[in-house]
């Protein structure tokens, strides 16, 4: 049984701090990862894709991933009110057309 | 940007009746997906569609689900004889590539509440 595994929260970091979001997975062979935000009522809106170790960056947003340990991590700089959802993390499986889903980090971000 | 629209955005049925959602995904996009969320949990997969067939289904997926792409642009998921346990978000997807390429992007959903 493949899985995916997210601390569910709730993580309360205060405004202009960073968040730090983990994610582990149980597939070795895993190749493709990905962060989704939702809010609450609304749909995974796409945030971060990382395919290769190390560090990826997107605005105030980085993605970390390393295969060794099978952890993938999010860290949102400068954190806003706005970046207030529940953060998912997605893995396909060997298919490649279904997506494991974590059970998402509820993030809080304190003005 | 180019986004997957979904209708209607809130369904309210009779429990056995049957219902259609609709999506139209992004009009280059070849793989389609649908996923479902019940209220509180995970998003759990349903199945994707690729080539105007089924390329993985789930074990949700049973005999009272289907899909179907009728035409160009449209990508529909009908649910006969609804149960109370369907209310959930069903949440429509596309990508232009298997995953292992290119991530999948998602429509606004539709609430289903089966009554």
């Amino acid at each position: 049984q493949k899985e995916v595994e997210q601390n569910s929260g709730p993580l309360s970091v205060p405004e202009g701090a960073i968040a730090s979001l983990n994610c582990t997975y149980s597939d070795r062979g895993s190749q493709s990862f990905f962060w989704y935000r939702q809010y609450s009522g609304k749909s995974p809106e796409l945030i971060m894709s990382i395919y290769s170790n190390g560090d990826k960056e997107d605005g105030r947003f980085t993605a970390q991933l390393n295969k060794a340990s099978q952890y993938v991590s999010l860290l949102i700089r400068d954190s806003q009110p706005s970046d207030s959802a529940t953060y998912l993390c997605a893995v396909p499986m060997d298919s490649n057309y279904q997506l494991i889903w974590g059970a998402g980090t509820k993030l809080i971000i304190k003005p | 940007e180019p986004e997957v629209t979904q209708t209607p955005s809130h369904q309210v049925t009779q429990m056995g009746q049957e219902v259609i959602l609709r999506c139209v995904p992004i009009s280059n996009h070849l793989y389609f997906y649908w996923y479902r969320q019940i209220l509180g949990q995970k998003v759990e997969f349903l199945v994707s569609f690729y080539n105007n067939e089924i390329s993985e289904k789930s074990e949700i997926f049973d005999d009272q689900f289907s899909v179907e792409r009728p035409d160009g642009s449209n990508f529909t998921l009908k649910i006969r004889s609804t149960k109370l346990e369907d209310s959930a978000m069903y949440f429509c997807a596309s990508s232009d590539a298997p995953l292992g390429g290119q991530p999948q992007h998602f429509g606004d959903g539709t609430r289903l509440s089966i009554l």
